[in-house]
């Protein structure tokens, strides 16, 4: 069965610091990997997703996030964060046999100005 | 992508009624999806609804208590029944847009629900 962790439940970054925010999965076959974000009294919104190729994908409003199958890792990264990226953030994991998405417990980022 | 409206937003209601949540999708979808989130926590899958079909409730959710419509491909419905405080929460409708395994899933704005 898939899972997904993110160990941190809050992180804290000052304005134009590079931020993290840490994912990792497991699943049975080849891992389909998302970050959602979800700012206040919104529904989730797609950052990104990797389904093969470059470990390194590029999504919306600058964020990126890096697979390393060896860690069984997706972390989400921002070279220089901003005050507006405070929100929550959700990894998810899908595997070639699951029709659904599991998702992790979240992480709350806050960029203090 | 895909553009999901939900309606009602938000609403108060009384325990032991009921609260039928509308999701409308401005494109065709094959994979329709319900989810509960308790506000700053993570998703609960609540079933997936195919068109044609009879939805797929995940372990711990009854279709006498959620029961789901799915008449078309743009369109689904959530019903919550004989309503509690412990089905304050918000619920989220989501679609994939084709079966492929690699395809995103979008997210409606979510419909909050207060039980009093």
């Amino acid at each position: 069965a898939q899972s997904v962790a993110q160990p941190e439940d809050q992180v804290n970054v000052a304005e134009g610091n590079p931020l993290t925010v840490k994912c990792t999965y497991s699943v049975s076959g080849n891992p389909y990997l998302f970050w959602y974000v979800q700012y206040p009294n919104r529904g989730l919104q797609f950052l990104l997703k990797y389904i093969t190729g470059d470990n390194l994908v590029k999504g919306s409003y600058g964020f990126e996030a890096e697979f390393n199958k060896s860690q069984t890792s997706f972390h989400l990264k921002k070279p220089s964060a901003l005050v507006s990226d405070s929100a929550l953030y959700f990894c998810a994991v899908r595997d070639n046999y699951g029709q659904n998405f599991v998702f992790g417990p979240g992480t709350r980022l806050s960029v203090l100005p | 992508s895909a553009v999901i409206s939900q309606k009602p937003s938000r609403d108060i209601c009384q325990r032991g009624t009921s609260l039928t949540i509308q999701c409308q999708v401005d494109s065709q979808v094959t994979m329709m999806f319900w989810y509960r989130q308790q506000p700053g926590q993570s998703l609960t899958l609540i079933a997936t609804a195919n068109q044609g079909s009879e939805a797929t409730y995940e372990s711990g959710f009854v279709i006498d208590k959620f029961p789901i419509s799915r008449p078309n491909l743009t369109f689904s419905t959530l019903t919550v029944s004989n309503l509690s405080p412990e089905d304050s929460s918000i619920y989220l409708c989501s679609v994939v847009h084709a079966t492929g395994i690699s395809d995103t899933q979008y997210f409606g704005p979510g419909t909050r629900l207060t039980v009093l």
